[in-house]
């Protein structure tokens, strides 16, 4: 098993520009998660999802979109791109098997908006 | 909602010592308590973690302990060595419609040989 990937592993960004990042796990998890993590800081919470067509927001919504039309790709979509966003982003999974599941984490993809 | 705190920010040890981190929850629903350890440039991984019906676990040179009438819980660290140098995240889930887990700020432990 490959477990979480993410692509792209760097990239920079102009102001007002827009990107996709890629995620997909191949361990059939049901929860999947986007964390964004700033310098010297915690994970933060930007969207989750339970299944496939469902998703909602975490703590740091705003300025990204999600979607997840199947059980293996959680991609996280970036309009309009600020400096405010310049952090690596993890993209993590969960089993729904029970309520102490660990959570995968992807390697992160390090975001700079110039 | 959870508000996890985690102390130290900073944590230096020499080679050989123990190191001891503390965090503090505020949910009393949270059941599951999983600590991750990330090196630097490296994706966060599960080291250890304890279930709320347990007060403490070890694995090696690696033990937690959960107090939940105080809502806190600790990792504690042995004879620690130079591979140990990392951030070290505590965390806390909450049983619901999904696993939210809600992490603490990080300790940076460094290791001096």
């Amino acid at each position: 098993n490959a477990g979480v990937t993410q692509t792209p592993k760097f990239r920079i960004l102009k102001i007002g520009q827009s990107m996709t990042l890629q995620c997909t796990q191949d361990m059939n998890h049901n929860y999947m998660y986007w964390y964004r993590q700033d310098p010297g800081m915690g994970l933060k919470l930007i969207y989750y999802s339970v299944g496939a067509g469902i998703t909602d927001k975490g703590e740091v919504p705003n300025g990204y979109n999600v979607s997840r039309s199947t059980t293996e790709d959680f991609p996280l979509r970036l309009e309009l791109a600020a400096p405010s966003q310049t952090s690596v982003y993890f993209c993590a999974s969960s089993s729904a098997r029970s309520s102490y599941n660990e959570q995968f984490f992807g390697p992160g993809t390090r975001l700079t908006v110039l | 909602g959870e508000n996890v705190e985690q102390h130290p920010s900073t944590l230096s040890v020499q080679e050989g010592d123990s190191a001891v981190i503390k965090c503090t929850y505020s949910d009393s629903a949270s059941n599951y308590f999983p600590w991750y350890k990330q090196e630097l440039g490296k994706r966060p991984q599960l080291i250890i973690d304890i279930r709320s019906n347990v007060g403490e676990k070890k694995d090696q040179r690696i033990a937690v302990t959960l107090n939940k009438t105080a809502k806190h819980f600790s990792l504690h660290i042995t004879e620690t060595q130079p591979e140990d140098s990392a951030v070290y995240f505590c965390a806390a889930s909450s049983p619901g419609g999904y696993q939210k887990v809600t992490f603490g700020t990080g300790t940076k432990l460094q290791v001096i040989p």
